[in-house]
């Protein structure tokens, strides 16, 4: 099993949606990142969280340390929120590097 | 900078031959992480370093990886011998100071090898 478990694999959304994607994690972490992956390939980071709640724009991000689970929300989706989003997370035992979910591809259709 | 700079964009090498890929952290960032994406969306650590120094190299296949950051000079990542499992993306990130901080990635290098 991963350490860094993400659902949906893939999800497809009409324009305006709310959108969820889930994160679970078994490992200890000092933070959590959620980060983009645009079709061409370059990623951005989007949060890091170690506790509560984060809002940048449309993006909602959360996190529940005792249960070890994570969410991001996107408000009123749109076309250009289509990429892979991806939950990554910082171990306490991992020397900062990253443990990487699998990822999920999000299509927003028009 | 205030981008991490990665080249070559794309690579091509036939089995077993050499390939170098370089590396530009962000001015100030004392970290630098290598990872590689295969199959989309694995990703895989590879190696960090805290300034000049390896961090953590426990994901590194130590036969034919190598890696280097050296002063003044782009950070380094260099496979002897390829093979075609090594054709993936390597991603090269940096950040700055403190456990978990976020780490800012390059664009990627491609490697492929036929």
């Amino acid at each position: 099993k991963n350490e860094v478990e993400q659902s949906p694999q893939n999800l497809t959304a009409q324009e305006g949606e709310f959108i969820t994607i889930n994160c679970s994690y078994s490992v200890g972490i000092s933070a959590l990142h959620w980060l983009q992956q645009h079709p061409g390939g370059g990623i951005v980071s989007l949060f890091m969280l170690s506790s509560g709640k984060k809002k940048h724009g449309r993006l909602i991000a959360t996190i529940n340390i005792q249960e070890k689970h994570s969410s991001l929300h996107i408000t009123a989706s749109h076309p250009r929120d289509s990429a892979v989003y991806i939950c990554a997370v910082s171990p306490i035992q991992g020397a900062q590097k990253l443990v990487f979910g699998q990822g999920t591809r999000l299509t927003i259709n028009p | 900078g205030e981008e991490v700079a990665q080249t070559p964009k794309h690579l091509v090498r036939g089995e077993g031959q050499k390939a170098k890929l370089y590396c530009a952290p962000i001015k100030g960032h004392s970290y630098v992480f290598w990872y590689q994406q295969v199959l989309k969306n694995e990703f895989k650590f590879l190696i960090s370093f805290q300034n000049e120094n390896v961090f953590d190299e426990t994901g590194m296949p130590k036969e034919r990886f190598s890696a280097k950051c050296l002063p003044n000079s782009p950070c380094s990542l260099e496979i002897q011998a390829t093979k075609l499992e090594d054709s993936a993306v390597y991603f090269c990130a940096s950040s700055q100071f403190r456990v978990g901080e976020t780490q800012y990635f390059g664009p990627g290098t491609r490697l492929l090898v036929l």
